[in-house]
């Protein structure tokens, strides 16, 4: 078993659509991560949390600790946030990033 | 302020062929961290470097791969011999500390293609 879990593998929206991405977790982490990657491109790292929620924009993270759970929300979607959403978290003992395999997000018009 | 910088961007290798990934990371930066993106798959660590350190390899197949962080220059990723089943994304990140409060900057990737 993954030791993180995303949910949806795969989702199509209709523009204006409220979006959300889980991503659940099997070990302790300090810090729980979401990164957008663009089809032949690069990485974006949107968040970083390790309680609570963040906003930035459209786009809303949470994380519940107790339930090794996070979520990742975007409001009123657009057609160019269709990418590839990666969570992924790192550990007290280690920097390195463990991922999930990703929600490949389709919004169309 | 440029961000990560790999190069080069596409890299077409012959097998048995060497290949060299550069990244140059974030002014500031001091920590450098190497993934790997097999086709169709997530991403997965290989090693994490500090000027003139390996920190943790504990990602880095056991052969023909090494990487190093100069004390001047970009931390280089090093594949000998490459084989079809290295053809892949590798991307860099980097960090101005150990586990930074706002995360990490990743470059652009090198599409490592071996034919």
């Amino acid at each position: 078993k993954n030791e993180v879990e995303q949910s949806p593998q795969n989702l199509t929206a209709q523009e204006g659509e409220f979006i959300t991405i889980n991503c659940s977790y099997s070990v302790g982490i300090s810090a729980l991560h979401w990164l957008q990657q663009h089809p032949g491109g690069g990485i974006v790292s949107l968040f970083m949390l390790s309680s609570g929620k963040k906003k930035h924009g459209r786009l809303i993270a949470t994380i519940n600790i107790q339930e090794k759970h996070s979520s990742l929300h975007i409001t009123a979607s657009h057609p160019r946030d269709s990418a590839v959403y990666i969570c992924a978290f790192s550990t007290g003992t280690a920097s390195k990033l463990t991922f999930g395999t990703g929600t490949r997000l389709q919004v169309t018009l | 302020n440029a961000g990560v910088m790999q190069n080069p961007r596409h890299l077409v290798r012959r097998r048995g062929q060497e290949a060299r990934l550069r990244c140059s990371p974030m002014k500031g930066h001091s920590h450098v961290y190497w993934y790997r993106q097999l086709p169709e798959e997530g991403l997965k660590f290989m090693v994490y470097l500090q000027k003139e350190n390996i920190i943790d390899e504990s990602g880095m197949p056991k052969e023909r791969f090494s990487a190093e962080f100069p004390k001047e220059g970009p931390s280089i990723l090093r594949i000998q011999q490459v084989v079809r089943g290295d053809s892949a994304a590798y991307f860099c990140a980097s960090s101005p500390v150990q586990r930074p409060n706002y995360g990490y900057t990743f470059g652009s990737g090198t599409r490592l293609t071996v034919v």
